[in-house]
């Protein structure tokens, strides 16, 4: 089947602006999480998802992040105000358990630019 | 807090085997895993220790010792393709909540 997709695949914005990123999981894996990826570094976990669960905001470096998940399946995440800071490959992952026994399957990334 | 340490660049020839180790201090504890990831590319799992021991996956094989707080990732045979960045994760709770990665690992593949 398919795996996890990701949209758009770059993105360039200019400072200020809003940006929306979205993340289709693979079809019936539960949970869903969002990392970050600067230029040569590890991965930051942003937010969790489980289902219809609440979501584990913990990771979100702002209040300008914020994130939802529709129906338990597509997720987007919106970063208000952009700033330079916020220019790196967003990666969305997903598992048909929570880890630590599941795998995390992760999307190919969106890169954001912001000017 | 939670931190991973793993060493920033391995160096290796064709045919040979190189360790990527990885130590880490966590609040908790329920599995440590690693992900290979090509530049350009998204990370993809490669194994999975909640147990101490030695965990064989054809030429790859991931080790952890709890007690130490302290894994690592053997790669024999090396290939030019095993030429990427290797990430260590640490999975502390049951819930699927906090799961912290390493900084990573670049290895270079050399003919």
């Amino acid at each position: 089947g398919a795996g996890v997709s990701q949209s758009p695949s770059n993105k360039v914005t200019e400072k200020g602006k809003d940006v929306e990123l979205r993340c289709d999981p693979i079809s019936g894996h539960t949970a869903l999480y969002w990392y970050r990826q600067s230029l040569g570094q590890g991965l930051e976990f942003l937010i969790y998802f489980q289902g219809n669960s609440a979501p584990d905001k913990s990771g979100l470096p702002s209040d300008r992040f914020s994130a939802e998940r529709t129906g338990g399946s597509v997720s987007t995440l919106t970063i208000q105000r952009t700033q330079q800071e916020d220019s790196a490959v967003y990666l969305c992952a997903s598992s048909s358990d929570p880890a630590p026994t599941d795998t995390q399957y992760f999307g190919p990334g969106t890169r954001l630019t912001v000017l | 807090g939670q931190s991973l340490e793993q060493p920033s660049e391995v160096t290796a020839v064709e045919g040979a085997i190189v360790q990527i180790n990885c130590t880490y201090q966590t609040s908790g504890f329920y599995g440590l895993s690693w992900y290979q990831q090509h530049d350009g590319g998204a990370p993809t799992f490669l194994s999975y220790n909640a147990l101490d021991g030695l965990e064989e996956t054809g030429r790859f094989s991931s080790f952890l010792s709890r007690s130490d707080s302290y894994g690592y990732l053997l790669l024999q045979e090396l290939q030019m393709k095993d030429s990427a960045s290797y990430f260590c994760a640490v999975s502390s709770d049951n819930y699927g909540q906090n799961f912290v990665f390493g900084p990573g690992t670049r290895l270079s593949v050399l003919p």
